[in-house]
């Protein structure tokens, strides 16, 4: 469904720590998925993407697993950095081309 | 490589006033998006354009918005009238192919309408 609202969910992290991102998507149909980076004023960047068919994927210091089951996904991020601090978006996409956007989360970092 | 452009940056309008936003795509890229931001949400997608034809317009508000993209290259969102629910982002996206291709997007045009 839509996202309602100005308060995202916001994730508090100390500068090293490991970040954990939790996206719920909404079609079993759903067989792309993408996490986009959103820092202030700036356009949402490509950060690591997965399809249906497989669990985990790998990239420099971020990790996506999905979980079709629950239709579950997540982001890690490794030694998480100040200039991580950004809102971060999962995106799904069915058989169709549109990507359907989540609602967001705020991740901040502490130093 | 150089990443989409968006003109410009910020507008200020009243409402019913007119505004038209500018997209210049990466080179190469077929499609296009136009997606609307609203504060705190995920982007939302207006129209996406399969080189200058469009592919799906169905959450675009005709009776105010329109876009083209006439060569299959720049593109140009208009909205007349404005109104206040209008003030979002519109950011413009653009992918190689259309079917599970990374979208990539530019800065965005903030919009205000007062």
């Amino acid at each position: 469904g839509e996202s309602v609202g100005l308060h995202l969910p916001t994730l508090s992290v100390q500068e090293g720590d490991n970040s954990i991102i939790n996206c719920a998507y909404s079609n079993s149909a759903s067989d792309y998925f993408i996490w986009y980076k959103q820092e202030s004023g700036k356009g949402p960047q490509f950060i690591i993407d997965i399809r249906s068919n497989m669990d985990k994927r790998q990239g420099q210091r971020v990790t996506v697993l999905l979980n079709k089951t629950v239709k579950h996904l997540s982001l890690q991020i490794a030694a998480t950095q100040p200039g991580d601090s950004a809102v971060y978006f999962c995106a799904e996409k069915a058989s169709s081309y549109k990507l359907i956007f989540g609602s967001g989360t705020r991740l901040l970092v502490r130093p | 490589e150089a990443g989409v452009a968006q003109s410009p940056r910020y507008k200020i309008i009243e409402k019913r006033q007119s505004v038209a936003f500018w997209c210049n795509p990466i080179s190469g890229h077929a499609t296009l998006y136009w997606y609307q931001q609203i504060l705190g949400q995920g982007p939302k997608l207006l129209i996406q354009f399969q080189n200058n034809g469009v592919v799906d317009d169905s959450q675009l508000p005709k009776d105010r918005f329109s876009a083209e993209r006439l060569k299959g290259v720049d593109s140009t969102l208009k909205i007349q009238p404005a109104k206040l629910e209008d003030s979002a982002v519109y950011l413009c996206a653009s992918s190689l192919r259309t079917r599970g291709e990374t979208q990539y997007f530019g800065p965005g045009t903030r919009l205000l309408v007062l």
